[in-house]
């Protein structure tokens, strides 16, 4: 069935320093990936998103890697700032299978510290 | 601001009322979804318009649950009865058709408390 996972619930990271958040993902007819920053009491902010032909991409800040091998998601982080404090979540979206939808994770939960 | 509109953003109902939120989505985009959001958790898929027409619908989304989109523009979700358990955030987004799948903007939310 369709599951997208985290491999951590939070994290905790210092101001200016790296992070890196990860998924995992089961449905293997995914072929679009996107990651969603959401601050409380927000709808979800679109970040970067990655097709399935591809294994890297980079944004301002950002770099999603996608290893369709074992399943698996990350987002870079670079020099995180305090207004990276937030919770994200991957998303995929199986359109191999005809689906319009994205399907969610739970969520991690990013706390940048001074 | 993504330029998806949902209104209102606060919904405190009693238990057995009847209510309704709206969507008002990016002009130009021609799909529309509702998630529910639940504390804690991430959005979870109710259901999908493309131009007027409801295309899929949730298991999640049951009888109580109507949504629409009369004119292709803007769309309301009711939900009748409602009971403690449909408190929760829900969230509307939109994007372009085409071939593929393309980035999905979101509104902020309507968060409904049922008392």
């Amino acid at each position: 069935g369709e599951s997208v996972g985290l491999h951590l619930p939070t994290l905790s990271v210092q101001e200016g320093d790296n992070s890196i958040i990860n998924c995992a993902y089961s449905n293997s007819a995914s072929d679009y990936f996107i990651w969603y920053k959401q601050e409380s009491g927000k709808g979800p902010q679109f970040i970067i998103d990655i097709r399935s032909n591809m294994d890297k991409r980079q944004g301002q800040r950002v770099t999603v890697l996608l290893n369709k091998t074992v399943k698996h998601l990350s987002l870079q982080i670079a020099a995180t700032q305090p207004g990276d404090s937030a919770v994200y979540f991957c998303a995929e979206n199986p359109l191999r299978q005809g689906a319009q939808k994205l399907v969610f994770g739970q969520g991690t939960r990013l706390t940048i510290n001074p | 601001d993504t330029g998806v509109s949902q209104d209102p953003r606060h919904k405190i109902t009693k238990r057995g009322q009847n209510v309704t939120f709206r969507c008002d989505p990016i002009s130009e985009h021609n799909r529309l979804y509702w998630y529910r959001q639940t504390l804690g958790q991430g959005p979870e898929f109710l259901t999908y318009f493309q131009n007027e027409a409801q295309l899929e619908k949730s298991r999640l989304l049951s009888d109580r649950f109507s949504a629409e989109r009369p004119k292709g523009s803007f769309s309301t979700l009711e939900i009748q009865r409602t009971e403690q358990g449909d408190s929760a955030m829900y969230l509307c987004a939109s994007r372009k058709g085409g071939a593929g799948f393309t980035e999905a903007f979101f509104g902020q939310g309507t968060r409904l408390t049922v008392v």
